[in-house]
């Protein structure tokens, strides 16, 4: 079956520090891919929505400018927390989905800890 | 009113036990998916329906489009099971539910 691989799985940094997660489909073109955050003992939250190639796009109350969402190719999403705050520290899951109809496929997820 | 309602929101069952986890769901779908997320977070998608029902080991999903219902079922249950169970529909966007806390005693 489909997978996505999501990277890395844990990250432990200061306060003031930049954090990219990638988000990688391994064996499809994935030309959606969705990022979601998970407070703790919440359900999973769409933070925004990235097509290959263009701007993905926000959900309400999400800093696009906090959060820099990146889908240069069809195999790859970035999101960044840039300056990352202990508030930021969190969950985040992607998923990606192919053409057409295509289900999502979730990556496993990486835990975000901001001292 | 959640687009996605699931129940119960915390099961406690002694091993060996037979499980039923509800999910309803008010909006036009594509496929509905359950999820099962362990402690540390990571999601395994367990299965994806768009009907009928399907079926993997101790697992059981099945779906009733025209009730917008479906529910999951683990036969003979272990510790293991021991997870958050998290039902979601797709209709080019994701909606979640709140998620089934499952504790299994042995």
């Amino acid at each position: 079956g489909a997978v996505v691989s999501q990277h890395p799985s844990r990250v432990i940094c200061k306060s003031g520090t930049s954090v990219k997660i990638e988000c990688r489909s391994l064996d499809f073109q994935a030309t959606t891919m969705f990022w979601y955050r998970q407070f703790p003992k919440q359900s999973l939250m769409l933070m925004a929505t990235s097509n290959e190639g263009s701007k993905a796009t926000y959900e309400q109350g999400v800093e696009k400018d906090k959060f820099l969402i990146n889908h240069a190719s069809l195999t790859l999403s970035t999101l960044t927390v840039t300056s990352a705050h202990p508030e930021d520290s969190s969950f985040y899951i992607c998923s990606a989905r192919g053409h057409g109809n295509q289900p999502q496929h979730f990556g496993d997820g990486t835990r975000l800890s901001i001292l | 009113k959640n687009e996605v309602e699931q129940s119960p929101q915390n099961l406690t069952a002694q091993e060996g036990e037979f499980i039923t986890i509800n999910c309803s769901y008010s909006v036009g779908i594509s496929a509905l998916h359950w999820l099962q997320q362990h402690p540390g977070g990571g999601i395994v998608s367990l299965f994806m329906l768009s009907s009928g029902k399907k079926k993997h080991g101790r697992l059981i999903a099945t779906i009733n489009i025209q009730e917008k219902h479906s529910s999951l079922h683990i036969t003979a249950s272990h510790p293991r099971d021991s997870a958050v169970y998290i039902c979601a529909v797709d209709n080019n966007d994701m909606r979640f539910g709140a998620g089934t806390r499952l504790t299994v005693k042995p």
